[in-house]
């Protein structure tokens, strides 16, 4: 079964707009964290935002906001105030943690993210 | 802080053919894991390496293969190359104990012919 689902391949964003990335995850694991990666064009992995699933309050870095509901297992990426330079694929990916050791990170399929001018 | 680095950035090989790919971790971070990204598969975990022992491991075949050197750096190798090994391979490393990040380096794009 897919542990992380990202259902959007594409998705198309107004300049200074907001924009919401949709991530599910499937885990019986009660400790985990999640991840979003910003993928420009170049190949290089941008971290972007972390959310632990103990974590009480949403993740924010600057422009970046993750929105945790952990009942429905979803840790979708809001991006505010779009730029041009944020157009990259965007991968959401989790990590589990057992026994206090944590495994590999788990990735979506992506959404790649168009901001127009 | 210089970054993730890796080397080369850019290979071709044929088929049968075997490479070695490296990867340089952040100063002072002693886990590197590497990545396969291919269009069809996405991205897969290949494995990570943690103070010189292989901690963890992917589902691939056993023609790939790497170690880490007492420096952290880390290399994989990739034996009778297959025209389906090529990807983009990315390197990430994260501090210890810090399992929250992990640091990716630019990666090594593979094409096999």
């Amino acid at each position: 079964a897919q542990k992380i689902t990202q259902t959007q391949p594409g998705m198309f964003v107004q300049e200074k707009e907001a924009v919401t990335l949709d991530c599910t995850y499937d885990t019986s694991d009660p400790s985990y964290g999640l991840f979003w990666y910003k993928q420009p064009s170049s190949g290089e992995m941008i971290f972007l935002i972390y959310q632990g699933s103990y974590d009480q309050q949403n993740a924010t870095e600057g422009r970046y906001s993750l929105n945790f509901q952990k009942a429905r297992k979803s840790a979708n990426l809001v991006i505010s105030a779009s730029q041009l330079g944020d157009s990259a694929m965007y991968f959401c990916a989790m990590r589990e943690i057992l026994s206090g050791s944590a495994r590999q990170l788990t990735f979506g399929s992506g959404t790649q993210l168009t901001v127009l001018p | 802080k210089a970054g993730v680095t890796q080397t080369p950035r850019y290979l071709i090989k044929t088929r049968g053919q075997q490479v070695t790919l490296s990867c340089s971790p952040i100063s002072g971070h002693r886990s590197v894991s590497w990545y396969q990204q291919t269009p069809g598969q996405g991205l897969q975990f290949l494995f990570e390496y943690f103070s010189e022992t292989q901690r963890n491991k992917g589902n691939f075949p056993g023609r790939f293969s790497g170690r880490q050197f007492s420096n952290s750096r880390s290399e994989m190798n990739v034996s009778t190359l297959e025209l389906g090994d090529s990807a983009l391979y990315l390197c990430a490393s994260q501090p210890t104990g810090r399992w929250e990040t992990q640091y990716f380096g630019p990666g090594t794009r593979l094409l096999v012919l």
